[in-house]
């Protein structure tokens, strides 16, 4: 079956640690996004990629790094230096010529 | 720049009952539009699109949507809802050659018997 996975669903992390979120898409999709979902606020746009070896940071990458070395993959560090990172993660894909965005199961991170 | 509003952050609908949810957005052009539904601790799934044509599409799970250009609206419809509509739904606008999408902040639904 075609789609995305992310993994852990569930993930927990003492604060000061970085912590690397999966996400793999089987679409062959070129273009990969991140979310944050924060109660009551929406979607927020972390960082997202159009091809392999390239990416932009959307309204809130302080914090985060990505990496896409593959196009079936694209993970999401949350490092050190974000300040709140506990949320639920949300990634999508979306492919070549087509504007909707087909989204992962989620991954909720919580540090303490 | 973009902008999507949905004024309701919370309905409560009685099981049977017809349903609208409201969606404005500010964009200059002919924008594409999605709604999406979330279930709790859930990735988010389409419910359909609009990318131009025919202004009322239909999607899954027997919600519709219309395009209103003159209100900058593409409310969400359905006739009568069953309790498993109960979920959180999103509006989401993007444009030709962008490849960001933007999102409401949604609007939860809950169902009473």
């Amino acid at each position: 079956d075609g789609g995305i996975t992310q993994s852990p669903k569930y993930l927990f992390r003492k604060e000061g640690q970085n912590v690397t979120l999966s996400c793999e898409q089987n679409l062959n999709h070129d273009a990969m996004y991140w979310y944050r979902q924060d109660p009551g606020q929406g979607l927020r746009l972390i960082y997202y990629s159009q091809i392999v070896n390239d990416f932009q940071k959307g309204d809130i990458a302080e914090g985060y790094s990505v990496s896409r070395e593959k196009k079936e993959s694209f993970p999401l560090t949350v490092t050190s230096a974000q300040k709140n990172p506990t949320a639920f993660y949300l990634c999508a894909s979306r492919g070549a010529w087509r504007g909707e965005q087909y989204f992962g199961p989620g991954t909720r991170l919580t540090v303490t | 720049a973009q902008s999507v509003t949905q004024p309701d952050i919370h309905i409560t609908v009685s099981e049977g009952a017809s349903l609208e949810l409201r969606c404005n957005y500010s964009y200059g052009a002919t924008p594409y539009l999605f709604w999406y539904v979330q279930s709790p601790g859930q990735g988010l799934q389409l419910l359909l699109k609009y990318f131009s044509g025919d202004t009322l599409v239909q999607g899954i799970k027997g919600f519709e949507a219309e395009f209103k250009r003159s209100q900058s609206s593409f409310n969400l419809r359905k006739p009568s809802v069953h309790w498993s509509d109960a979920a959180e739904y999103f509006c989401a606008v993007g444009e030709r050659g962008n490849e960001k999408l933007t999102f409401g902040t949604g609007t939860r639904l809950t169902i009473i018997p």
